[in-house]
């Protein structure tokens, strides 16, 4: 039984390119959730989606950025444009369940580290 | 929403049982109180979840208050390998969870 799975792991763009960031959520799940975390913080929520639908995109930049969990396939995080303030790693999530009022857990990938030049 | 307080920094020796405390003095009868821990390089990984009553599982042990305005994880004999982040959440209504600075565990040997 796989677990939550990134790819790529390692990312790196110059200044003005896109980073497609993908997951594959565990097997059963889904419900999808990526994070950003820079570096020496916590981690920041971004989106939350389940097949084909965008939940809640609160901690989403308002431009350049986009997240898709389509009906087929891995969830993608776009970024469009990349500056060096993108440079973080981005991490997704996957539950089997929604996580308001229940005690679903979340299961978490490795990992992309996006290195902007 | 309810917030958690953590120290930002607790040392262990190896072999030695550790406590990592978090303050949640705003909780509602309906969170959950999750703890969950990054190593080094890698994302999160649930560790334990608890309502109100204590919590065992073969990673460590919840300990609530009974007001439940606090709660306290419980390592039994802390390994280097144990040293990492450790977050405590409430899941309130949130559609996520909502990671706060953590408690940086240090495993001496």
């Amino acid at each position: 039984n796989a677990g939550v799975m990134q790819n790529p792991r390692h990312l790196v763009r110059r200044r003005g390119q896109e980073a497609r960031l993908r997951c594959s959520p565990m097997k059963g799940h889904s419900h999808v959730y990526w994070y950003r975390q820079l570096p020496e913080e916590g981690l920041k929520f971004m989106v939350y989606l389940q097949k084909e639908n965008i939940i809640d995109e609160s901690g989403m930049p308002k431009e350049r950025f986009s997240a898709e969990f389509p009906k087929e396939g891995p969830s993608i995080l776009r970024i469009q444009q990349v500056v060096r303030g993108d440079s973080a790693a981005y991490f997704c999530a996957s539950s089997k369940d929604r996580l308001i009022a229940t005690n679903e857990k979340l299961f978490f990938g490795s990992g992309t580290q996006l290195s902007v030049l | 929403d309810a917030k958690t307080t953590q120290p930002n920094s607790m040392e262990s020796n190896e072999e030695e049982p550790v406590h990592l405390p978090c303050n949640h003095s705003t909780i509602s009868g309906t969170d959950y109180i999750h703890w969950y821990r990054q190593l080094p390089s890698q994302g999160p990984e649930y560790v334990i979840h608890g309502l109100t009553s204590n919590v065992n599982n073969r990673m460590a042990s919840l300990a609530i208050a009974e007001d439940r305005k606090s709660s306290t994880l419980i390592l039994h004999r802390a390994t280097l390998r144990d040293a990492a982040v450790y977050y405590c959440i409430l899941s309130k209504n949130n559609n996520d969870m909502r990671f706060g600075a953590g408690t940086r565990l240090t495993v001496k040997p």
